[in-house]
C-alpha cells in the first residue's frame, strides 16, 4: 500500500518560520513534490525533490531524505497570503502524484 | 500565455447519468492528468495521458475513461454517475520534461 502523513493543520504569526513535515509509505518512489492551494483553488506547483537534500526557492525551500521516506517543506517570512493547504505528493511514475491529505496554515497579524 | 482551461466550472447532475469534462492544456503540453478532489481530501490520480496514450491509471472504476485528442486537449467520461462522485475533477498538464504539473481551476460536479 501506500501512504503519506502530514500534520493536519498548521498556525503562524507574519515573519515567522514555519516547517510542514511529510512521511511517506510507498512503493515506485521517484521523487517529492509540494504544492500550495488556497481555498476554491487550484493548486500550484511549489517544487520537487528527487534526491536527498534542500531545495531552495525564494521564501521556500523543501528538503528530502529518501533513507527516511521523510521530507519537508520550509516557508520563511511568512505572509498572509501564505495561508492556504500544502500538499507533498509522491511522484510515483511519469507524471503520476499522489498526494497527502495536506496541511491547512493559518497565517496570523 | 493562457493557463490550464477547463470546462464547465460547474455541473449538476442526477444519479446514473452521463458527464463529459474537458481539458486544454496549456500551449505546448503534451501531458495530461486528470485528478479527483474530495472536499477537505488531497486530489486523487484517475488518468494520465501522454502524446495521446494512456500512460497511467489510478484506482477508479471502469465507469471513468478520457482520452486525448491530436491537439493535446483531452476528455474524462464518467457513466452511471453516482452520489459519491460529487467532487472537483482537476485536470493538469506538463510539458513532460519535469515533474510540475500545472492545474487547471477544475470542475465542480455535484451529483444529486
Amino acid at each position: 500500500g501506500q501512504s503519506l502523513e502530514q500534520p493536519s493543520e498548521v498556525t503562524a504569526v507574519e515573519g515567522a518560520i514555519v516547517q510542514i513535515n511529510c512521511t511517506y509509505q510507498t512503493s515506485g518512489f521517484y521523487g517529492l513534490s509540494w504544492y500550495q492551494q488556497h481555498d476554491g483553488g487550484a493548486p500550484t506547483f511549489l517544487s520537487y525533490n528527487a534526491l536527498d537534500g534542500l531545495e531552495e526557492t525564494g521564501r521556500f525551500s523543501s528538503f528530502l531524505s529518501r533513507s527516511d521516506s521523510y521530507g519537508y517543506l520550509l516557508l520563511q517570512e511568512l505572509q498572509m497570503k501564505d495561508s492556504a493547504s500544502y500538499f507533498c505528493a509522491v511522484v510515483r511514475g511519469f507524471q503520476k502524484l499522489v498526494f497527502g491529505t495536506g496541511t491547512r496554515l493559518l497565517v496570523s497579524p | 500565455d493562457a493557463g490550464v482551461t477547463q470546462s464547465p466550472t460547474h455541473l449538476i447532475k442526477t444519479r446514473g447519468q452521463h458527464v463529459t469534462l474537458r481539458c486544454s492544456p496549456i500551449s505546448g503540453h503534451k501531458s495530461v492528468s486528470w485528478y479527483q478532489q474530495v472536499l477537505g481530501q488531497g486530489p486523487q490520480f484517475i488518468f494520465q495521458y501522454y502524446e495521446k496514450e494512456e500512460r497511467g491509471r489510478g484506482n477508479f472504476p471502469d465507469r471513468f475513461s478520457a482520452r486525448q485528442f491530436p491537439n493535446y486537449s483531452s476528455e474524462l467520461n464518467v457513466n452511471a454517475l453516482l452520489l459519491g462522485d460529487s467532487a472537483l475533477y482537476l485536470c493538469a498538464s506538463s510539458p513532460g520534461t519535469s515533474e510540475a504539473q500545472y492545474f487547471g481551476p477544475g470542475t465542480r460536479l455535484l451529483v444529486l
